[in-house]
């Protein structure tokens, strides 16, 4: 069973902080790592996508990948009150090409 | 910026009747996914379809589902016989290839009474 962890929150931060999530999985065949947003009743917005070890830098956002601990985070700084939602990691092995989902981190962040 | 589109956005019926779920996939992408989330609980895959065939499905999708790409823009989810533990937010997905960046659609929220 290919599982994806997360802690489930909620994650408070205040307004201009970095907000640390984080994911571990199962497969160490998994090959490629998505990060998400979800907010309240909408569908899953892709945010961030990590193919090989190292780190990812896109705007206020860095995703973190370890295979070898089977490890990824996202970071997110100068966090702002409408980045407050649910992150989801997301994960697909190398077998095939569906997204197995972790069960999200809440994440708010205080004005 | 195109973007995954899905119709209805809210189906309610009632339990044992016939429900079909559309979605126009990115015109570019040729992998295409429903996802579903039962409220409270994580995305589930269903089913993922290429080249005019399932290339990958889940224990979730049994014979009571189906999907179609009836034409060169619509991607479809028929469930034949709704149960009450269909319900659920049922989300498109495309991609250009597989292993990539997967864009998810607004959802469709299935009620069965």
């Amino acid at each position: 069973q290919k599982e994806v962890e997360q802690n489930s929150g909620p994650l408070s931060v205040p307004e201009g902080a970095i907000a640390s999530l984080n994911c571990t999985y199962s497969d160490r065949g998994s090959q490629s790592f998505f990060w998400y947003r979800q907010y309240s009743g909408k569908s899953p917005e892709l945010i961030m996508s990590i193919y090989s070890n190292g780190d990812k830098e896109d705007g206020r956002f860095t995703a973190q990948l370890n295979k070898a601990s089977q490890y990824v985070s996202l970071l997110i700084r100068d966090s702002q009150p409408s980045d407050s939602a649910t992150y989801l990691c997301a994960v697909i092995d190398n077998a095939g090409n569906m997204l197995t989902f972790g069960g999200g981190t809440r994440l708010m962040v205080k004005p | 910026e195109p973007e995954v589109t899905q119709t209805p956005s809210h189906q309610v019926t009632q339990m044992g009747q016939e429900v079909i779920l559309r979605c126009v996939p990115i015109s570019n992408h040729l992998y295409f996914y429903w996802y579903r989330q039962i409220l409270g609980q994580k995305v589930e895959f269903l089913v993922s379809f290429y080249n005019n065939e399932i290339s990958e499905k889940s224990e979730i999708f049994d014979d009571q589902f189906s999907v179609e790409r009836p034409d060169g823009s619509n991607f479809t989810l028929k469930i034949r016989s709704t149960k009450l533990e269909d319900s659920a937010m049922y989300f498109c997905a495309s991609s250009q290839n597989r292993d990539n960046e997967q864009f998810f659609g607004p959802g469709t929220r299935l009620t069965v009474l």
